[in-house]
């Protein structure tokens, strides 16, 4: 596979185990927040988004949690598969001076997690 | 597979040339959106196009253009290519114009030499 950064901060967990991947923005305006998934040679993929007037949002075996006060995203993922392995992205979407949203996504640089069998 | 076809898969040319990058979004998507993707800078927006007009850019070079058509495909456009340019480029489309639910395609690999 491809590894998408030299620097990326890695998470390495056993097979069964709960992970929880952190991510830090720095925009407080931004409206959404968003996990992406990047299996290597892959495009990311969606996994689960939060507006930002929310702090805890569940989807099939992932939770993310926003905490607004000290601009800090999680997400985290329960009974971790080897399918699970890849590059998380947080991005933020914020709106224009106008208040709409036009899908612009500032990506974060990338956690690797590596589940071991 | 998401549904969003990028093609070339590969492409390898030299330093001033200029090369077309092509995009095809999922059907019935009338967003497309470019982000580059290299080692040092991550993943970064480019441009936005929602049914065939330019919606939103983002750090995008001036050496660097793009364009949907009436078919909503689109093409990104990359000139006077520098060794910087070397990167991953992906496509992602969604429903509407203010989608962050976004279906990347498989991306294309530049390699500038």
């Amino acid at each position: 596979g491809e590894s998408v950064g030299l620097h990326l901060p890695t998470l390495s967990v056993q097979e069964g185990d709960n992970s929880i991947i952190n991510c830090a923005y720095s925009n407080s305006a931004s409206d959404y927040f968003i996990w992406y998934k990047q299996e290597s040679g892959k495009g990311p993929q969606f996994i689960i988004d939060i507006r930002s007037n929310m702090d805890k949002r569940q989807g099939q075996r992932v939770t993310v949690l926003l905490n607004k006060t000290v601009k800090h995203l999680s997400l985290q993922i329960a009974a971790t598969q080897p399918g699970d392995s890849a590059v998380y992205f947080c991005a933020e979407c914020r709106a224009n001076a106008g208040g709409t949203s036009y899908g612009k996504l500032t990506f974060g640089q990338g956690t690797i997690l590596t589940v071991h069998p | 597979d998401s549904g969003v076809t990028q093609t070339p898969k590969h492409l390898i040319t030299a330093t001033g040339q200029r090369v077309t990058l092509r995009c095809s979004p999922r059907s019935g998507d009338l967003s497309v959106y470019w982000y580059q993707q290299s080692l040092d800078q991550g993943l970064q927006f480019l441009i936005q196009y929602y049914n065939g007009e330019e919606r939103a850019k983002g750090n995008i070079l001036e050496r660097f253009s793009a364009q949907q058509f009436p078919d909503l495909h689109s093409e990104l456009n990359l000139s006077s290519l520098e060794l910087g340019d070397s990167a991953l480029y992906f496509c992602a489309s969604s429903v509407t114009g203010g989608g962050w639910e976004q279906y990347f395609g498989p991306g294309t690999r530049l390699t500038v030499t």
